[in-house]
């Protein structure tokens, strides 16, 4: 199995709601990303978790609250935002036991597809 | 400070005419160099990547990528594109263990 999966694909959402994005992966790596994409740009970075652990934060606004339960699942629960936090989540995964950083490349699900009214 | 810079952001080829797409990095260590293709509504694909094994990389779709450490440069090609190439194309450098350093983007349009 080499997917990342991403749940739900579309997402709408007003300023007060409370809703997660979900990830999913069970390729055994050990390192998962959220990333925000907005149209005609590159990703850019939000959380990466490693062993479980939340290691990198892009000062990302706490409106925006990752959690990861397990190896294979990111969440991304997501409160209070506002319409220019519409825009592709996109959540990946790498980091095979034994390979150094520049073999482990990112896997990327498809992403959800957030607006916010 | 590692970067990559990505010139043009829309290119247009022909079918069967030759694809390039250009990416200069800046590093002062190595680079960890790496290709992905973004479908319309989709994930990122990754194409190729170079990781200091052979300068020439070889990736799917029949994608290759020569790594030019006097020109700085690790730039896209393929011999003959194909309508199906259609899409958004990032060249990215690894910035420690997690941390991709995107460049723009190039949208490569594929002409009848």
């Amino acid at each position: 199995d080499t997917e990342v999966t991403q749940t739900p694909k579309h997402l709408v959402m007003g300023m007060t709601n409370k809703k997660s994005l979900k990830c999913e992966q069970h390729m055994g790596h050990r390192a998962m990303y959220w990333y925000k994409q907005k149209a005609k740009k590159p990703p850019e970075l939000m959380f990466v978790y490693s062993y479980e652990k939340l290691s990198i934060n892009e000062s990302v606004p706490s409106r925006f609250s990752p959690e990861c339960p397990n190896s294979s699942l990111l969440n991304l629960h997501l409160h209070a935002l506002q319409p220019e936090d519409s825009a592709l989540y996109l959540c990946a995964s790498s980091q095979r036991e034994g390979l150094a950083a520049p073999h482990n490349e990112q896997f990327f699900g498809p992403g959800t597809r957030l607006t916010v009214l | 400070a590692q970067s990559v810079t990505q010139l043009g952001s829309h290119v247009s080829v022909s079918e069967g005419a030759l694809v390039l797409l250009r990416c200069n990095y800046s590093s002062s260590v190595p680079p960890y160099l790496f290709w992905y293709v973004q479908y319309p509504n989709q994930g990122l694909q990754l194409l190729l990547k170079y990781t200091s094994a052979a300068t020439l990389v070889k990736g799917i779709n029949g994608f290759e990528a020569e790594f030019k450490k006097s020109e700085t440069s690790f730039h896209l090609t393929k011999p003959s594109a194909h309508m199906s190439d259609a899409a958004e194309y990032f060249c990215a450098v690894l910035s420690g263990t997690y941390k991709y350093i995107f460049g723009t983007g190039t949208r490569l349009k594929v002409l009848a």
